[in-house]
C-alpha cells in the first residue's frame, strides 16, 4: 500500500509570492491534516479536512488555506509569503473519523528568501 | 503552559542500553496517545498507538500510559545506533471540536553511541 505522498519535496520562494503544496493520502483514507514544523515551534497543527470539509483549524493567519478534493487529495496554499513561513510542511492521513492514528508524508521543505 | 511537555534532550546513551523517553500533559481530555520517530529530513513515522492506561509492547518498544498522573513513556530495549532520531509524543481527545487535532510534544533528540 502506498504511503502518503507530498509534492514537491523542496521549494524555494521569494517573499510576497504564494505557494501551493500537494498531498495524496493513503488509499482509502479520508482525513488529511497539515502541520508546520520548525526548530523553534515544533509541530504545529494547521488544519484538517475530512470529506472535502475543513473540520478543524489551528491558530494560523488567513494567509494559510487549504482544500480537499473528492478523491481525498489535499492542497495547502500560503499567500504573501514571509521569511517566517520557511519550514517543513507535513501532511498526515487518517483512515476515517477521529481518534485514529495519523500517518505522515515526507514533507515539503519550503524556504522563503 | 504547553498542553504537552517533552524534554528536548539531547539524550545520548551507549548501544544496548534501555532508553526512557517521557511526556507530561495537562489536558485530562486526552485519551489517545502516540509515539513517532523522526529521522533527519524525513516525516514522522508512527511507532506506537494506544488509548488505555497501562503498557503496550511491540518488539523492543514499550509504551506506557499513566492517565492519573498525566504521564506517558516510551521504553526502547537493546538500543541500536539506528534508533538515533527525534522521538515525538502525540495525543488527542475523543470528542468535541478538537477531537480531530493531534497535539505533539516538542520532541526528544536521541543519540545511541556505538
Amino acid at each position: 500500500k502506498a504511503g502518503v505522498t507530498q509534492t514537491p519535496r523542496y521549494l524555494i520562494k521569494t517573499r510576497g509570492q504564494q505557494v501551493t503544496l500537494s498531498c495524496s493520502p493513503i488509499s482509502g483514507h479520508r482525513s488529511v491534516s497539515w502541520y508546520q514544523q520548525t526548530p523553534g515551534q515544533g509541530l504545529q497543527f494547521l488544519f484538517e479536512y475530512f470529506s472535502e470539509t475543513q473540520r478543524n483549524k489551528g491558530n494560523f493567519p488567513g494567509r494559510f488555506s487549504g482544500r480537499q478534493f473528492s478523491n481525498s487529495r489535499s492542497e495547502m496554499n500560503v499567500s504573501t509569503l514571509e521569511l517566517g513561513d520557511s519550514a517543513l510542511y507535513l501532511c498526515a492521513s487518517r483512515p476515517h473519523g477521529q481518534n485514529t492514528e495519523a500517518f505522515f508524508g515526507q514533507g515539503t521543505r519550503l524556504t522563503v528568501v | 503552559q504547553k498542553e504537552v511537555e517533552q524534554d528536548p534532550g539531547p539524550l545520548s546513551v551507549p548501544e544496548g542500553a534501555i532508553v526512557s523517553l517521557n511526556c507530561t500533559y495537562s489536558n485530562s481530555a486526552f485519551q489517545y496517545f502516540m509515539w513517532y520517530r523522526q529521522y533527519s529530513r524525513k516525516g514522522p513515522e508512527l511507532l506506537m498507538y494506544t488509548y488505555s492506561s497501562g503498557n503496550k509492547e511491540d518488539g523492543r518498544f514499550t509504551a506506557q500510559v499513566d492517565k492519573s498522573s498525566k504521564y506517558i513513556s516510551l521504553f526502547i530495549r537493546d538500543s541500536q545506533p539506528s534508533d538515533s532520531a527525534t522521538y515525538l509524543c502525540a495525543m488527542s481527545s475523543p470528542s468535541g471540536s478538537s477531537a480531530s487535532k493531534i497535539i505533539f510534544g516538542s520532541g526528544t533528540r536521541l543519540s545511541i553511541r556505538p
